[in-house]
């Protein structure tokens, strides 16, 4: 069965310091994997992809996810934080192989803090 | 293109009222699904559409209906608000091949008191 596990529920880091917000996921087939953003009092938005490229995925806003199959899992970083990086993040797994069932599994979220 | 938006923004109702929460989008996307978002647990499929008049359930279809009359619209309506509804709702869509791709609306917070 598929599963998501976000490590993290609470992350803080000051401004211009690295972000490493943790994702494992759990699938029997080949996944897509996803992280979203959404800040506060705002819809989600999607920050990037990863559906069986390369491994090293780039995103929106300096983010970047790397896939590891051997570790399961799907790491979201940003080299150097910025305020406006302060928001809840969600690590999403896509089942694709699995017929018309396919689903989208959820993880909880992380809050990120990015402090002065 | 506006995207996907949502109505009203904002609602409170009372236990036992009835609404119906809108949902439209201009991208000519098959997929459409509605989610619930309470603190702690993430989000939550209520319902799904993979095109107009085919419509099914998520994880938590309880006291929620939905109808697909067409691509472009998928409302949520709640039959029987209770205050375990309260929430805030969001809409999504997309291409029906690339489901993870979901573009969302802004939300509906609702409030049952």
């Amino acid at each position: 069965a598929q599963s998501v596990t976000q490590l993290d529920s609470h992350v803080s880091v000051s401004e211009g310091t690295p972000v490493l917000l943790r994702c494992n996921y759990s699938s029997s087939y080949s996944p897509s994997l996803f992280w979203y953003v959404q800040h506060p009092n705002k819809g989600l938005q999607l920050l990037l992809k990863y559906t069986s490229a390369a491994t090293l995925v780039k995103g929106i806003n300096g983010f970047e996810a790397e896939f590891k199959k051997s570790e399961t899992s799907f790491h979201l970083t940003k080299p150097s934080a910025h305020m406006s990086d302060a928001a809840e993040y969600f690590c999403v797994v896509s089942d694709l192989n699995a017929g018309n069932n396919r689903k989208l599994i959820w993880g909880l979220g992380t809050s990120l803090a990015v402090n002065p | 293109n506006a995207g996907v938006t949502q109505t009203p923004k904002f609602q409170v109702l009372k236990t036992g009222q009835s609404m119906t929460l809108q949902c439209a989008q201009d991208m000519n996307h098959e997929y459409m699904s509605w989610y619930r978002q309470d603190p702690g647990m993430g989000l939550r499929l209520i319902h799904y559409s993979v095109g107009a008049g085919i419509t099914d359930q998520g994880e938590v279809p309880n006291g929620y209906n939905v109808s697909r009359s067409t691509t472009e619209d998928f409302p949520l309506r709640l039959l029987s608000a209770a205050p375990s509804q309260t929430s805030v709702y969001f809409c999504a869509s997309s291409f029906f091949r690339d489901r993870g791709e979901q573009y969302f609306g802004p939300g509906t917070r609702l409030t049952v008191t």
